[in-house]
């Protein structure tokens, strides 16, 4: 079973503090790697994606993917309120088949 | 259109009846992905389209679930003999197409369908 794994949380950050979430994946196949967005009740939105290992950065966002440990992280500096949401990781073999991990709830307290 | 487009947003049946749910496709996007995510679940694929190509149905969780996809545009999930733990959101996803590494394999969801059966 390929999986990707994230811890479900919630995890609770001070306003401009660092969020850091983190996920790994059991696909060694796996090239490429999206960080979605999940405000409750709405549809996931892609914030980040990479599939070179490393540090990929896009405003307050950074991904990094460590191919060798199978992990991947997003760190979200000045964490805002509006940052609090679920954060979706996921790996794509290079076909099509997106594998979703379950999410990591976020707050982000004022 | 400008997104992908889901209807209806919420359906409420009751065990066995049959259900369609129509997904609408960013207007050009090849490749269409159907997910179903129970509450506080991560995403579930279930099948996904892209082009004329046979799809990939590994994800249909039993013989009530079939979705077809006609002209290459809108798609429709049928599930049939509606069971409680159908109960979830619904949602479809299409992509530019798979040409390696790039931003156009991002999926643009659409919002969803909220089905309840009760």
């Amino acid at each position: 079973q390929k999986e990707v794994e994230q811890n479900s949380g919630p995890l609770s950050v001070p306003e401009g503090a660092i969020a850091s979430l983190n996920c790994t994946y059991s696909d060694r196949g796996s090239q490429s790697f999206f960080w979605y967005r999940q405000y409750s009740g709405k549809s996931p939105e892609l914030i980040m994606f990479i599939y070179s290992n490393g540090d990929k950065e896009d405003g307050r966002f950074t991904a990094q993917l460590n191919k060798a440990s199978q992990y991947v992280s997003l760190l979200i500096r000045d964490s805002q309120p509006s940052d609090s949401a679920t954060y979706l990781c996921a790996g794509c073999s290079g076909t099509y088949k997106y594998i979703f991990g379950t999410g990591t709830r976020l707050k982000v307290l004022a | 259109g400008a997104g992908v487009s889901q209807s209806p947003s919420n359906k409420v049946t009751e065990k066995g009846k049959d259900v369609e749910l129509r997904c609408d496709p960013i207007s050009g996007h090849t490749a269409l992905y159907w997910y179903r995510q129970s509450l506080g679940q991560g995403l579930e694929f279930l099948i996904y389209f892209q082009g004329n190509s046979a799809p990939d149905k590994s994800g249909l969780p039993s013989d009530r679930f079939s979705a077809e996809r006609t002209g290459g545009s809108v798609s429709t999930l049928t599930i049939q003999r509606t069971q409680q733990e159908d109960s979830a959101v619904y949602l479809c996803a299409s992509s530019l197409d798979m040409k390696g590494f790039s931003s156009n394999e991002k999926l643009f969801f659409g919002s969803g369908t909220q089905l309840s059966v009760l």
